[in-house]
């Protein structure tokens, strides 16, 4: 159980394009999911938190116009990064917490590997 | 905020036992957890402990906590080679608004 999984897995686009990512619960139901960065060899990097039916919540100094999040049901989030960058490549990972979880843990999908040439 | 923090690099021999440590700096922080993660992966939730208790086993997998130096370790048993991942620590409690903090990760490497 508390599978999450993320599409596309990998993605290459050209700058100036936006890229979409989904993020889905398979088995539960998330009332929250979080927006994740990983630059190589480093921790995680909280983006944005987003809850069912309501705007998200960034992290200070990631730009909510540029990476856009939708959080429509309780089992899909997706992450839009519009306009993109060279910069902005990196591995995104999303994850998601239950409605029932009495322990807050997190699930995180496998990531997004997004390049930009 | 909540700081956390790990040894970067674990090397341990196959059979033997692995241990990661953590240190975190919110005495408030209500749950701790260890994720892994493999190359190119996501996080797994290889377990949790809640801070009442002082150890927590699954299997291979023994966390203790100790509340008082806000230390926490996660000793694997018999390490194999699958076991070779980068484990990182995380703790929820309010000090960063009740979102995980997590560690820089620990590099755990296998060797025969």
């Amino acid at each position: 159980g508390a599978v999450v999984s993320q599409h596309p897995s990998w993605v290459i686009c050209k700058s100036g394009t936006s890229v979409k990512i989904e993020c889905r619960s398979l088995d539960f139901q998330a009332t929250t999911m979080f927006w994740y960065r990983q630059f190589p060899k480093q921790s995680l990097m909280l983006m944005a938190t987003s809850n069912e039916g309501s705007k998200a919540t960034y992290e200070q100094g990631v730009e909510k116009d540029k990476f856009l999040i939708n959080h429509a049901s309780l089992t899909l989030s997706t992450l839009t990064v519009t306009s993109a960058h060279p910069e902005d490549s990196s591995f995104y990972i999303c994850s998601a917490r239950s409605v029932y979880s009495e322990s807050y843990e997190q699930y995180f999908g496998p990531g997004t590997r997004l390049t930009v040439t | 905020g909540e700081d956390v923090e790990q040894s970067l690099f674990l090397s341990v021999r196959e059979g033997d036992s692995s241990v990661i440590n953590c240190t975190y700096t919110d005495s408030s922080s209500t749950y701790l957890y260890w994720y892994k993660q493999e190359p190119g992966a996501g996080l797994q939730l290889l377990t949790y402990i809640f801070s009442n208790m002082d150890m927590k086993q699954d299997q291979r997998l023994t966390v203790l906590l100790n509340k008082k130096d806000k230390h926490l370790s996660l000793r694997i048993a018999d390490t194999q080679t699958g076991d070779s991942a980068i484990y990182f620590c995380a703790a929820y409690g309010p000090s960063n608004d009740y979102k995980l903090s997590f560690g820089a990760g620990t590099t755990v490497t296998v060797r025969a």
